[in-house]
């Protein structure tokens, strides 16, 4: 079985800060991890993805994300908070073993404050 | 040009009642998805369509069934709708089904049952 865990629910910054966003996971296989965001009102967006290779993982919008695998964890990260990258933030697991079937973390929603 | 859409948008409906919400994907994939994001954000998969094929179907009421007509489409009936069916319904769509692909979502149909 495969899971996803998003500790937090809420995480606050401020405008110009580093934000983290965590996310660990557990899967039989490799893994395959996904970031997407949620702003209001609207569909997921992809932000990156780790499928192998490099730890460090950039995306869309200066997000970047590294993977551990000793900690188990793909924590989302970006040098430098924007008031727009407030929003709903979503990390996915796949695995080879369950393949096609992605498990989504609950969430955690990132408010930057100017 | 949207890549997945989704209609209606808004769904307002009567317990008891049946309703379909319809998605498209202009992107040549050939795998759709239809998720659940209840009233807390989590999101959930319901099922999963490869080639019009039916490929993951997790615990869902029967009162729900998707129909591919092609790999372009994937629609949602639900019959005798019930209060708890109230969410927002997410559509998706990737190149393929294996775990390395990334999924692409449509903007959700809010349904409201009353």
């Amino acid at each position: 079985a495969q899971s996803v865990a998003q500790p937090e629910d809420q995480v606050n910054v401020a405008e110009g800060n580093p934000l983290t966003v965590k996310c660990t996971y557990s899967v039989s296989g490799n893994p395959y991890l996904f970031w997407y965001v949620q702003y209001p009102n609207r569909g997921l967006q992809f932000l990156l993805k780790y499928i192998t290779g490099d730890n460090l993982v950039k995306g869309s919008y200066g997000f970047e994300a590294e993977f551990n695998k000793s900690q188990t964890s793909f924590h989302l990260k970006k040098p430098s908070a924007l008031v727009s990258d407030s929003a709903l933030y979503f990390c996915a697991v796949r695995d080879d073993t369950n393949a096609g079937k992605s498990t989504f973390g609950d969430g955690t929603t990132l408010t930057v404050k100017p | 040009d949207t890549a997945v859409s989704q209609t209606p948008k808004y769904l307002v409906t009567q317990m008891g009642n049946d309703k379909s919400i319809k998605c498209e994907q202009n992107l040549g994939h050939d795998t759709m998805y239809w998720y659940k994001q209840d009233s807390k954000k989590f999101l959930k998969i319901m099922f999963s369509y490869n080639n019009k094929e039916l490929i993951i179907n997790e615990t869902v009421p029967n009162r729900f069934s998707p129909k591919s007509p092609d790999k372009a489409h994937l629609n949602l009936h639900i019959n005798s709708l019930e209060l708890g069916d109230s969410a927002v319904y997410f559509c998706a769509s990737s190149q393929g089904f294996v775990s390395r692909e990334t999924q692409y979502f449509g903007p959700g149909t809010r349904l409201l049952v009353l």
